[in-house]
């Protein structure tokens, strides 16, 4: 069964640092792969996605994710973080011939002065 | 852009009693949506996937008698807890692929936040 793995529940970063957070998939078929944001009591945005072509994907808010087949892994960063980007980030994976999005475990981002 | 639209974004309730959650896709026509329940601090579980004119598909575990779908429109999906209990008090979301496959991929609605009392 296909999974999903979020390295690190929390993050925490300074204002104006690189932000990184990790994850990787585990698929015998490369899936699409996608990250998306939640603020508090609100429902998911879509940061980026990868589905095919280029490997590094720019996504809204100035973040990026590179597709590694090799590492099987899809991490996000931003160069410079902003108080703003405080919130949950989710890591997800869809399979070819399914119809349903699995999720990482979710990795809440700290941003402080 | 494709938006989904759901509503109550609160509800707070009696146990016992019922509560419907509407899911709608506002400028495209959603074949499939997703059910989602959030737990506080935790990941989203997939509750089921409802299918436009066609019975509900439930994950392993979820009480299709408890949690009633209906996607009866190309544009509205519910979800209606029945005989709610504290324990189902829980944040859930919905969420369609839209079709064709754009950009946008899967979009979410900005949650129901369900307090049963």
């Amino acid at each position: 069964a296909q999974s999903v793995t979020q390295l690190g529940s929390h993050v925490s970063v300074s204002e104006g640092a690189l932000v990184l957070l990790r994850c990787n998939y585990s698929s015998s078929v490369p899936p699409y792969l996608f990250w998306y944001v939640q603020y508090p009591n609100q429902g998911l945005q879509l940061l980026l996605k990868y589905t095919t072509g280029a490997t590094l994907v720019k996504g809204i808010n100035g973040f990026e994710a590179e597709f590694k087949k090799s590492e099987t892994s899809f991490h996000l960063t931003k160069p410079s973080a902003h108080m703003s980007d405080a919130a949950e980030y989710f890591c997800a994976a869809l399979s070819g011939g399914y119809n349903k999005l699995i999720f990482g475990a979710g990795t809440r981002l700290a941003v402080h002065p | 852009g494709a938006v989904v639209s759901q509503h109550p974004s609160r509800v707070i309730c009696k146990s016992g009693t019922s509560v419907k959650i509407e899911c709608r896709s506002l400028d495209f026509q959603a074949t499939t949506m997703f059910w989602y329940r959030q737990f506080p601090k935790k990941s989203l579980m997939l509750m089921a996937t409802s299918n436009e004119g066609s019975k509900a598909t439930y994950e392993q575990g979820v009480e299709k008698d408890k949690f009633l779908i209906n996607h009866a429109s190309l544009t509205l999906s519910t979800l209606t807890v029945t005989s709610a209990h504290p324990e189902d008090s829980s944040f859930y979301i919905c969420s369609a692929r839209v079709q064709p496959d754009t950009n946008y991929g899967y979009t979410f609605g900005s949650g129901t936040r369900l307090t049963v009392v």
